[in-house]
């Protein structure tokens, strides 16, 4: 079993639409929690960071952490096509938070 | 203030050739870490450089080395290369004064081996 679980999609919605992404995760050590949005050919791009539990907003864009199920969820309002891309979450651990481990990416096409 | 600079960003190689890969890091940050990005696996850690010292190394076989130099630029080397060795290299960068997560990467190196 993978430290981190990702669906890999892909989800397709309208634009305009609430979108949901989730991870869950089995380390109860990781405290560290990221967000990467990867569009095609090019590297991960950092969106949301979030340290331990609680939520975090970020204009469209708002970040869940609930350490106590072990489940982050990023949810971005009123998609729009230029959101399609991978979403990748992340996470670390305090005493090892330069490696990251990632979950799989999920692809998103939101459809105009 | 420029991003993570990755090069080259393209190359193909054939099996048992060696390959050395570029990254400089954003001005001030001394921390660098190489991640490779495949389609079956996903990105997998190799290992991180803070001042001239691997600090972590990934589960990697041998072949897959870095150094990082005074300026905390950094090269990593896969020699006797393989066809699964063809992957996206990337590097990512982190400030020096924070002890977070919060990496930073480049574009990328995409490997092909033939």
């Amino acid at each position: 079993q993978k430290e981190v679980e990702q669906d890999p999609g892909p989800l397709s919605v309208p634009e305009g639409a609430i979108v949901s992404l989730n991870c869950t995760y089995s380390n109860s050590a990781f405290q560290y929690f990221m967000w990467y949005r990867q569009y095609s050919r090019k590297g991960p791009e950092l969106l949301m960071y979030t340290y331990s539990s609680g939520n975090k907003e970020d204009g469209r864009f708002t970040a869940q952490v609930d350490k106590s199920s072990k489940y982050i969820s990023l949810f971005i309002r009123d998609s729009q096509p230029s959101d399609s891309a991978t979403y990748l979450c992340a996470m670390s651990a305090l005493d090892s938070s330069y490696k990251l481990i990632f979950g799989s990416g999920t692809r998103l096409l939101v459809r105009p | 203030k420029a991003g993570v600079t990755q090069t080259p960003r393209y190359l193909i190689k054939t099996r048992g050739q060696q390959v050395t890969l570029s990254c400089s890091p954003i001005s001030g940050h001394r921390s660098v870490s190489w991640y490779q990005q495949t389609p079956g696996q996903g990105l997998q850690f190799l290992f991180e450089y803070f001042s001239e010292t691997q600090r972590n190394k990934g589960n990697f076989p041998g072949r897959f080395s870095g150094r990082q130099f005074s300026n905390s630029r950094s090269e990593m080397n896969v020699s006797t290369l393989e066809l699964g060795d063809s992957a996206l290299y990337l590097c990512a960068s982190r400030s020096n004064t924070q002890n977070t997560g919060e990496l930073f990467f480049g574009e990328g190196s995409r490997l092909t081996v033939l």
